[in-house]
Order: C-alpha cells, then sequence, then structure tokens
C-alpha cells in the first residue's frame, strides 16, 4: 500500500515564526502536491513537484515556498506564519504511469 | 480552468438507505477520483475512475466521460459512512494537478 506521512497531526505557531511541514512517501512517486483546505473554499493546491528539486506554483502559492532535496521528500515551509495560514495542510503523491494521488493525514496548523 | 460541482451539498440518511452523489465537470479529463474525507480529516481514496465502472463492496462509481459527470453510490449505507465525500478531476495537461469539487457531506443517522 502507498503511504504517505506528514511531520505532524497538529502544530501550534506564533505570527512571524518560520514553519516547516514535512511529508514523506514511500512508493518512488514522481509527483508530490501541497494543499490547503479551508471551511467553504475546499481544497486548493499551494505548490506541486515533479521531480527532485524541481516545484511550480499552484493556486494560492503566495506566502509559502517547497523543497525537494529527496524524492521521497517534499517540505512545505512558511517563511513568516500568519493567522491566516491558520488551515488543515495536506500532502499527496502520484507516479507518472498511474497519476492516482494518495493522501497523507493532514496537518492541522494554528497560528496565534 | 476546469469547473467541478457536486451535489447535494448536504445528505440526511438512515441506515440502511442507499444514496447517489454526482460529480459534474466542464471539461476533458484524464483523472477522475472520489475520496472519503474521515472525521480526522484524512481522504480515503474510493475510486480511481477517469471513465468506466467500478464496485468496492457496497460502494459503486459511474464515470461517463463523455457527458461530463460521474456518479457514487453507496448501498446498505452504515454510520460509518458519514463525513464528506469529493470528486477531483485532472485533466490533459494539467500537469497532474487535481481540482477538487466542495464536496458532500453526507450523515447516515442511526
Amino acid at each position: 500500500d502507498v503511504k504517505v506521512t506528514q511531520s505532524s497531526r497538529y502544530l501550534v505557531k506564533r505570527t512571524g515564526e518560520k514553519v516547516f511541514l514535512e511529508c514523506v512517501q514511500d512508493m518512488d512517486h514522481e509527483n508530490m502536491f501541497w494543499y490547503r483546505q479551508d471551511p467553504g473554499l475546499g481544497l486548493r493546491l499551494i505548490y506541486f513537484s515533479y521531480d527532485v528539486k524541481m516545484k511550480e506554483k499552484g493556486d494560492i502559492p503566495e506566502g509559502y515556498s517547497v523543497s525537494r532535496e529527496k524524492k521521497e521528500r517534499f517540505s512545505l515551509i512558511l517563511e513568516s506564519a500568519s493567522t491566516n495560514q491558520t488551515s488543515m495542510y495536506l500532502c499527496a503523491s502520484s507516479g507518472t504511469r498511474f497519476n492516482e494521488q494518495f493522501f497523507g493525514p493532514g496537518t492541522r496548523l494554528t497560528v496565534l | 480552468g476546469i469547473q467541478v460541482e457536486q451535489s447535494p451539498p448536504d445528505l440526511i440518511l438512515q441506515e440502511g438507505a442507499n444514496s447517489t452523489l454526482r460529480c459534474n465537470f466542464s471539461d476533458s479529463v484524464n483523472n477522475l477520483q472520489w475520496f472519503h474525507q474521515n472525521p480526522w480529516g484524512q481522504l480515503i481514496n474510493l475510486f480511481y475512475i477517469p471513465s468506466g465502472t467500478k464496485q468496492n463492496g457496497r460502494l459503486s462509481a459511474t464515470t461517463v466521460a463523455t457527458e461530463r459527470y460521474s456518479l457514487l453510490y453507496i448501498s446498505s449505507s452504515q454510520t460509518t459512512d458519514s463525513g464528506v465525500y469529493f470528486c477531483a478531476v485532472g485533466t490533459q495537461g494539467g500537469s497532474e494537478k487535481l481540482v477538487f469539487g466542495k464536496g458532500t457531506k453526507l450523515t447516515v443517522n442511526p
């Protein structure tokens, strides 16, 4: 079975802090994604990566950056956390042969 | 970009009832997935179904790509089926991205 793990289920940070959210997949997938989910707005794509060191902006990249130094790991970085970044963050991965996406358990981030 | 609409937005059932959830999309797709989001927030893969029909136990799904819709059937519903069901689609040349519908919130009462 595909397994996607995220570093924390719950995270509380203060405004202005630098925040790292880590995601690891064990299926040798080429593609990895970061989404955020907010009530009334659904799931929105922040960034994705289709290869090591490659990244593309999604629909809402402002205030975020990403890093993919190894194929299995994709990190989302909030350079200076703000209260409007309080949200549920979901990581996903997919292969190139079959593009079904698989999701991690999510990280509920609260920025105070 | 592609639009994804799910209906109904909310559905309340008695245990044992059947239901049909619908997903309409505005363009050709090369990926269509149905997910169930559990109470802890995890998205559970139900079906990968860009076309055709699949069944898994009490759940089945049909996608009619030429008419741009997909249906998720839940038979003999159980309280554990409660949660939000999402349809998500990907398009050719869409860089493997998924676009999500707003979801259908299902409540199954005992």
